[in-house]
């Protein structure tokens, strides 16, 4: 089944002590992303890549790293999480073409709430 | 860079009405605009997007219209059904190097209730 998977799904932690959000996808898809939701907000990009060790930064970039060293993973780094991290979070994939066909896949959501 | 706003933030319809949720966009060189649909508790799906050589799409009772010169995009719903009901999502894509998709805004969302 063709999907996109992140863990944990729910995460409690504490200020400053450094957690990572896996994801990954198995459509041999080029383009993946991380998005954060919170109420009110929308969806807003952190990071994404567009190909093996090629990542970028979205909107909302910091106190967040990412790595790409495989094609299927693409994880969420968080070194020192503060309380403002506390948010929905998405990992998402696409083909890497032409705009009009890069249809995102949403993982099921990382909920993280940093105390 | 990129911002996009959208409109209403929340939308209120009577089954069988239509509904029209509205953003704009203020990169001109944006060339890509889905719309996701947001249902409680699960993931964004794509319902519907449009790309900037186009001025119009549709799917069944969704469309899509493009207004490049004016910088707007609109999600048409007609026929209303309470399965509608969920949070959409407009977005606009600022092309990368190379012409791939890059940077993907997304709007605030629009909390639609359709009522029986």
């Amino acid at each position: 089944e063709a999907q996109v998977t992140q863990n944990p799904r729910y995460l409690i932690t504490v200020t400053g002590k450094k957690l990572t959000v896996t994801c990954s996808q198995n459509m041999n898809h080029e383009y993946m992303s991380w998005y954060r939701q919170d109420p009110g907000l929308g969806l807003r990009q952190i990071y994404y890549s567009m190909n093996v060790e090629v990542t970028d930064k979205g909107d909302v970039p910091e106190g967040y790293k990412v790595s790409r060293k495989e094609k299927r993973n693409f994880p969420l780094i968080l070194e020192s999480p503060s309380p403002n991290q506390t948010s929905l979070y998405f990992c998402a994939s696409s083909l890497w073409s032409a705009p009009g066909t890069g249809e995102q896949y949403f993982g099921p959501g990382t909920r993280l709430t940093v105390t | 860079g990129e911002n996009v706003e959208q409109h209403p933030s929340t939308l209120s319809v009577q089954e069988g009405d239509s509904a029209v949720i509205k953003c704009t966009y203020s990169d001109s060189a944006s060339n890509y605009f889905p719309w996701y649909k947001q249902e409680l508790g699960k993931r964004p799906q794509l319902i519907i997007d449009i790309r900037s050589n186009v001025g119009e799409k549709k799917d069944q009772r969704i469309a899509v219209t493009l207004n490049k010169t004016a910088k707007h995009f609109s999600l048409h719903i007609t026929e209303t059904q309470p399965e509608d009901s969920a949070v959409y999502f407009c977005a606009a894509s600022v092309p990368n190097y190379g012409g791939s998709q890059g940077n993907l805004i997304f709007g605030k969302g629009t909390k639609l209730s359709v009522k029986p």
